[in-house]
């Protein structure tokens, strides 16, 4: 099955700067890559989402890039806000046998910390 | 709200009882997933339906753990004898095949085995 490798586990910045977090994924099938949004109690907010035919998308201050030949795709966040603190998820769909019913396989997860 | 609802958002059993948790999918989705999700760690896929059927269950879905999606719309967790190990925030998410199956999450249910 699909394994997702995530990193860094945490990560800390001023509020302004950008955030980095990357992942890797093993099954070369794979192809949607969602972002979600944890807040503390919470349940994971979908935040941003790339297919495996495009390389990069944005939303705003946030953008996502998707190397196929590697295996990796990353969450960009430029200008964070406070407000951006939460665990951050990466996910691949995992698309055994060809068929995708939208089961996700996430990573581990990175606790973005933004200091005013 | 439109969005994935769940309930109870917490419940606290002793060990060997048996728990029950419900989830509203959004009404138009036809795809429901429940996932577990422990501290520190990203959820974990437990099982898949579409509409009522039950098309897939993980080998972390041990035989105390039963989920029905009776008549394609609200879905039903039941665990049996419940375990310490079984605590965890359990999670709801449906999809609409025709979008993609772009996944939303419920708010969860906490459960803690005491």
């Amino acid at each position: 099955g699909e394994n997702v490798e995530q990193h860094p586990s945490t990560l800390s910045v001023q509020e302004g700067d950008s955030a980095v977090i990357k992942c890797t994924y093993s099954d070369s099938a794979s192809n949607y890559f969602p972002w979600y949004k944890q807040e503390l109690g919470k349940g994971p907010q979908l935040i941003i989402d790339i297919r495996s035919n495009v390389g990069e998308k944005k939303d705003q201050r946030i953008a996502v890039t998707l190397n196929k030949t590697a295996k990796h795709f990353s969450l960009h966040i430029t200008e964070t806000q406070p407000e951006d603190s939460a665990v951050y998820f990466c996910a691949a769909r995992d698309n055994a046998g060809g068929t995708s019913y939208g089961k996700l396989t996430f990573g581990q997860g990175t606790i973005l910390t933004v200091h005013p | 709200d439109t969005g994935v609802s769940q309930n109870p958002r917490h419940k606290i059993t002793k060990r060997g009882q048996n728990v029950t948790f419900r989830c509203d999918p959004i009404s138009e989705h036809n795809r429901l997933y429940w996932y577990r999700q422990t501290l520190g760690q990203g959820p974990e896929f437990l099982t898949y339906f579409q509409n009522e059927a039950q098309l897939e269950k993980s080998r972390l879905l041990s035989d105390r753990f039963s989920a029905e999606r009776p008549k394609g719309s609200f879905s039903t967790l039941e665990i049996q004898r419940t375990e310490q190990g079984d605590s965890a925030m359990y999670l709801c998410a449906s999809s609409f095949s025709g979008t993609g199956a772009v996944a939303f999450f419920g708010q969860g249910t906490r459960l803690t085995v005491v």
